[in-house]
């Protein structure tokens, strides 16, 4: 299974862009990059999903470099309600076909005002 | 339609009695995962259902937990002789499929278990 690797923790302030990378050195062909929220007395909440280069949604950017050995979720403009704990997956479709995901320590956001 | 249950909410117990966590899943998902979180941690991951399988149970802490599904449908975890460290929320998913975390993951509202 990748391992996954991010910063503990990131402070911002309302109204700025957050980047938030991961690395995943050990990412297989078949694995897939998957961001997740977590609110405080909440389960994870999926974000945004990617397999390389770049996808946008409504809420958040993933970039994916030409090597996929690492990721970031970029929030744009965030606000105090975006601050909560993020956490990056991989794993992968078709093949592959494991349930056991490992979601790590996390990423906890605080946005300041 | 509704969204992953689970019940209890809240669980109080005595060490040593043995808790139920029930979780059901949203309807037509045939993939069921069980996580525990403890206090200011990242998620543990328990075990997964692929429809009423479990083909990989290492994740399970000790053998005093134990979790079934019947029906493609509702899970069960349970917990026999309950220690304080099982003190945590536990966390049920469901998704369409098995696809190793390329298959969105729905998130129940957690148990949050407490041992005295």
């Amino acid at each position: 299974l990748a391992k996954t690797t991010q910063p503990i923790s990131m402070d911002s302030y309302e109204g700025q862009e957050v980047n938030i990378t991961c690395s995943h050195n050990n990412i297989a062909t078949n694995d897939y990059i998957t961001w997740y929220q977590q609110f405080p007395s909440q389960g994870p909440r999926f974000i945004i999903q990617g397999y390389k280069t770049k996808v946008t949604n409504e809420v958040a950017s993933l970039f994916i470099p030409a090597d996929r050995k690492s990721s970031t979720l970029s929030l744009p403009r965030v606000s105090l309600s975006d601050t909560a704990v993020y956490y990056c997956l991989v794993g992968g479709h078709g093949s592959s076909n494991t349930g056991k995901l490992i979601f790590g320590q996390g990423t906890t956001l605080q946005v300041k005002p | 339609g509704a969204g992953v249950s689970q019940s209890p909410s809240n669980k109080v117990t005595e060490k040593g009695k043995d808790v139920e966590l029930r979780c059901d899943p949203i309807s037509g998902h045939t993939a069921l995962y069980w996580y525990r979180q403890s206090l200011g941690q990242g998620l543990e991951f328990l075990i997964y259902f692929q429809g009423n399988s479990a083909p990989d149970k290492s994740g399970l802490p000790s053998d005093r937990f134990s979790a079934e599904r019947t029906g493609g449908s509702v899970s069960t975890l349970t917990i026999q002789r309950t220690q304080q460290e099982d003190s945590a929320v536990y966390l049920c998913a469901s998704s369409r499929s098995i696809t190793g975390g390329g298959d969105e993951q729905f998130f129940g509202p957690g148990t949050r278990l407490t041992v005295l």
